[in-house]
């Protein structure tokens, strides 16, 4: 059975670094099936994929459009996990956000949600 | 990319059916099959209920099925039960490689 369990801080100033860290049991990040996403959902956005990381015989990244410029999400192989760095944060970056597993049916495996608020 | 468009909210009495719409583009929704159905309860994360258009996952009721035509795809709900009552979300894959997500459509059972 996967499981993802997400650390971070709840809270990041303005102009700064919001980074998050999915620690993966039950599966590998370095999978040749599936794919590690992160999606945050906040009440004026809705839910948002923003992007993903996998492995096939090389790594691969996407990113969606509306934060390209500002994220990066990195595997982690020595601790089988993955992680999220979104940088300039704005209030609108304000969210919960999910670290979840795409496998072939979906987003079947989701971290249990950390909410983050950009805020001095 | 934007959000699929859904209803904000749909509402039937229990053992009735109820169906959302998820419509999006000839690059999302319309190009491929991998669109996917969530349910969420008020402060749990999605739970995949539909998924590559029309197939449960193990554990799924069968009172939920899905379809798709053109650029719009659908969520049916048949039989309605109160523990039904939820927030629901699509997903669709993309051209551009990424994945969409639709507005949401809060069901209520009366």
């Amino acid at each position: 059975q996967v499981q993802l369990q997400q650390s971070g801080p709840g809270l990041v100033k303005p102009s700064q670094t919001l980074s998050l860290t999915c620690a993966i049991s039950g599966d590998s990040v370095s999978s040749n099936s599936g794919t590690w996403n992160w999606i945050r959902q906040s009440p004026s956005r809705g839910l948002e994929w923003l992007g993903r990381t996998y492995y096939r015989s090389k790594w691969y990244r996407d990113y969606a459009v509306s934060v390209k410029s500002r994220i990066t999400i990195n595997p982690d192989t020595s601790n089988n996990q993955f992680s999220l760095q979104l940088n300039s944060v704005t209030p609108e970056d304000t969210a919960v956000y999910y670290c979840a597993k795409n496998a072939n049916w979906g987003f079947a495996y989701w971290g249990q949600g950390t909410l983050v608020s950009v805020s001095s | 990319q934007s959000a699929l468009t859904q209803p904000p909210s749909v509402s039937g009495s229990p053992g009735q059916s109820v169906t959302i719409s998820c419509t999006g583009t000839s690059s999302d929704v319309g190009s491929y099959n991998r669109v996917s159905w969530y349910q969420q309860p008020p402060g749990t994360a999605p739970k995949v209920m539909i998924y590559e258009v029309s197939n449960r996952p193990s554990g799924v009721p069968d009172r939920f099925s899905g379809s798709k035509s053109g650029n719009t795809a659908s969520l049916t709900i048949s039989g309605l039960q109160a523990e039904d009552e939820a927030d629901y979300y699509c997903s669709s894959y993309t051209s551009s490689s990424t994945y969409v997500f639709g507005t949401g459509t809060k069901v209520s059972v009366l």
